[in-house]
């Protein structure tokens, strides 16, 4: 098992600009999914993606956005950055659409 | 109101107590994830659960489906057990979170 791995490890962005985040999934695991997680509080559900297609999104506006490759790898987007998208991004990847997650260390973003 | 919610959401207890963490939830779902993170935001899957009873080591984990509500355990606790423990439910393709359990055992 190769594990997720996640780049960079932290990030700082001022306010407006754009983001990229990326996430090497687990060999085989074809479904990712991004989390956020604020200073304090459980993670939010931003979206999944299962084989390059995204199949489900919690409440985050279209400035975030995804993509997934068929090399297990993937990006989180976010354009015009604000403040509160300061925290913590995790992905986590699974085999199928369900089972048992794996989660990737995450990239802390500080938004100036 | 949180679709997730964790009791105690801060927890103090002696090297070797029993602990127990609550998680009820308000919606039907398929599966429920129990996830431990430690300082510095790594987050490691404990179980998934759709129905009955998992054990690994230590740690048990319940789930009722008819009254929306799972329980994690912890026997022989130990100070390396401290972490957050969150309950996760997969609604459809949508995983909801709760906020998070802190428990803290002290030697």
């Amino acid at each position: 098992e190769t594990g997720v791995t996640q780049s960079p490890t932290h990030l700082i962005k001022t306010r407006g600009q754009q983001v990229t985040l990326r996430c090497s999934s687990q060999s085989g695991h074809n479904t990712v999914s991004w989390y956020q997680q604020a200073l304090g509080q459980g993670p939010q559900f931003i979206f999944q993606y299962y084989r390059e297609e995204e199949n489900g999104r919690g409440n985050f506006p279209p400035r975030f956005s995804g993509l997934q490759f068929p090399n297990y790898s993937s990006e989180l987007n976010v354009n015009a950055l604000e403040l509160d998208d300061s925290a913590l991004y995790l992905c986590a990847s699974n085999p199928g659409t369900s089972g048992s997650l794996v989660f990737g260390p995450g990239t802390r973003l500080t938004v100036l | 109101k949180n679709e997730v919610e964790q009791s105690p959401q801060n927890l103090t207890a002696q090297e070797g107590e029993f602990i127990t963490i609550n998680c009820s939830y308000s919606v039907g779902i398929s599966a429920l994830h129990w996830l431990q993170q430690h300082p510095g935001g790594g987050i490691v899957s404990l179980f998934m659960l759709s129905s009955g009873k998992k054990k690994h080591g230590r740690l048990i984990a319940t789930i009722n489906i008819q009254e929306k509500h799972s329980s994690l355990h912890i026997t022989a606790s130990h100070p390396r057990d401290s972490a957050v423990y969150i309950c996760a439910v997969l609604w459809g393709q949508k995983l909801v979170f709760g906020q998070g359990t802190r428990l803290t055992i002290n030697p």
